[in-house]
């Protein structure tokens, strides 16, 4: 069964601490995974969508990292406002209308 | 990036009374919309796919006589919360692929709207 599982399911870091969420997918076919971040009370924001094995994007703080079998979201010197919940949906070669399969999250915390 | 507005972003109703909720793609059009549910600390449970100009293709264990939706344009997809009950209060979230060739979004990316906080009395 295709299956999307995010870790760790909560994360407490210090303001400047550095840290990985990691995001291990298992599907017939990958045609693209995609990192949201979502804040309390509000829809998902799109921040990165990865094609291929050895792919990486960079936005501020934030690099992720894709392999065949998992992604990583770094975050680099975090800050309080980086505190959200961090969402990874894999789309499927064989999934119909652009499906995604998400993972349950990554609650993020940052204090200064 | 990409723009989806939802309204309304907060609705409160009696039970028994039918509620409707619009989501919009402001700068691009989506031939689909996909609408969820998310409850507390959860993360997001499909519903169904809206395509414009067809039926809606329900997930599993979602009722499509208590969830209409309708995808009117290109632009515009509904979901009718009927005969409304507590169980069904929840955030309700949509969601647009922009269609490809446009000019401003990711090609097959899901672009999510705000968000509607139902509350069922």
């Amino acid at each position: 069964e295709d299956q999307v599982t995010q870790s760790p399911e909560a994360l407490r870091l210090q303001e400047g601490e550095s840290s990985s969420l990691n995001c291990s997918y298992t599907v017939s076919g990958l045609r693209g995974l995609f990192w949201y971040r979502q804040d309390p009370g509000k829809g998902p924001e799109f921040l990165f969508t990865l094609y291929s094995a050895g792919e990486e994007k960079e936005k501020e703080r934030l690099k992720a990292t894709l392999t065949k079998k998992e992604s990583f979201l770094h975050i680099t010197a975090p800050k309080p406002e980086d505190s959200a919940t961090y969402l990874c949906a894999v789309q499927e070669v064989s999934g119909g209308y652009n499906k995604l399969i998400f993972g349950a999250g990554t609650r993020l915390a940052v204090h200064p | 990036g990409a723009v989806v507005s939802q309204h309304p972003s907060r609705v409160i109703c009696k039970s028994g009374t039918s509620v409707k909720i619009e989501c919009r793609s402001l700068d691009f059009q989506a031939t689909t919309m996909f609408w969820y549910r998310q409850f507390p600390k959860q993360s997001l449970m499909l519903m169904a796919t809206s395509n414009e100009g067809s039926k809606a293709t329900y997930e599993q264990g979602v009722e499509k006589d208590k969830f209409l939706i309708n995808h009117a344009s290109l632009t515009l997809s509904t979901l009718t919360v009927t005969s409304a009950h507590p169980e069904d209060s929840s955030f309700y979230i949509c969601s647009a692929v922009r269609l490809a060739g446009g000019p401003n979004a990711a090609a097959d990316t899901q672009y999510f709207g705000p968000g509607t906080r139902l509350t069922v009395l």
